[in-house]
């Protein structure tokens, strides 16, 4: 067990919606990353925040928004749902911002788009 | 553009065995290098990181090297177990102001008793 916690573990919703992901750090990790994993693209960075702002931004479509609150924990919002944005979406929490800190994989949301 | 190639994609082994798995990249200018093992449908594990001067570094039976001047790593796998059946990922994050890293497509591991 990382530490990090995400919810829902599953979601299923039909093209066009919108959905809300939530994930909430390790006790005293400032940064959260957001990424997407699908099977043809593999892993992919899509935004992080620390501390409550944004801090560097991926391959994240303009549909999806993220925000991290007052309390550390993030969001994922994704809007106008497609088929192709099927995907298990990761959240990471690390002590401090760069690269080098060590970060935590939450379980992850399972996106299934119908 | 920034690209990390894994090869092989898989690689079936018998328990007890040792393997190879290799990461190159073309990420400039180079920050560091890490190696994640992911089990299937659960998040990734970070298993060691790597920066320019460094060679070499272990985490039990987990062994990465680094070249930076040719931008290759590999990852060593020493007496292979059944719950080392994963996807090992390799990473390799950019130097600069922000956190932009880019991803290699895994190689898959089998480990069959």
């Amino acid at each position: 067990d990382s530490g990090v916690t995400q919810t829902p573990k599953h979601l299923i919703t039909a093209t066009g919606q919108r959905v809300t992901l939530r994930c909430s750090p390790r006790s005293g990790d400032l940064s959260v990353y957001w990424y997407q994993q699908s099977l043809d693209q593999g892993l992919q960075f899509l935004i992080q925040y620390y501390n409550g702002e944004e801090r560097a931004k991926g391959n994240i479509l303009e549909r999806f928004s993220a925000q991290q609150f007052p309390d550390l924990h993030s969001e994922l919002n994704l809007s106008s749902l497609e088929l192709g944005d099927s995907a298990l979406y990761f959240c990471a929490s690390s002590v401090s911002t760069g690269s080098s800190y060590e970060q935590y994989f939450g379980p992850g949301t399972r996106l299934t788009v119908t | 553009k920034n690209q990390v190639e894994q090869s092989p994609q898989s690689l079936i082994i018998l328990e007890g065995k040792n393997c190879t798995l290799q990461c190159n990249y073309t990420v400039s200018p180079f920050s560091n290098l890490r190696w994640y093992k992911q089990d299937t449908g659960r998040g990734p594990v970070s298993l060691t990181i790597m920066t320019f001067s460094e060679n070499t570094k272990s985490n039990g039976r987990y062994t990465a090297t680094l070249d930076a001047d040719t931008k290759q790593s590999s990852l060593h796998i020493t007496a292979s177990q059944l719950s080392d059946s994963a996807s090992y990922i390799c990473v390799v994050s950019g130097a600069g102001g922000s956190y932009i890293p880019t991803f290699g497509r895994g190689t898959s591991l089998i480990v069959h008793p």
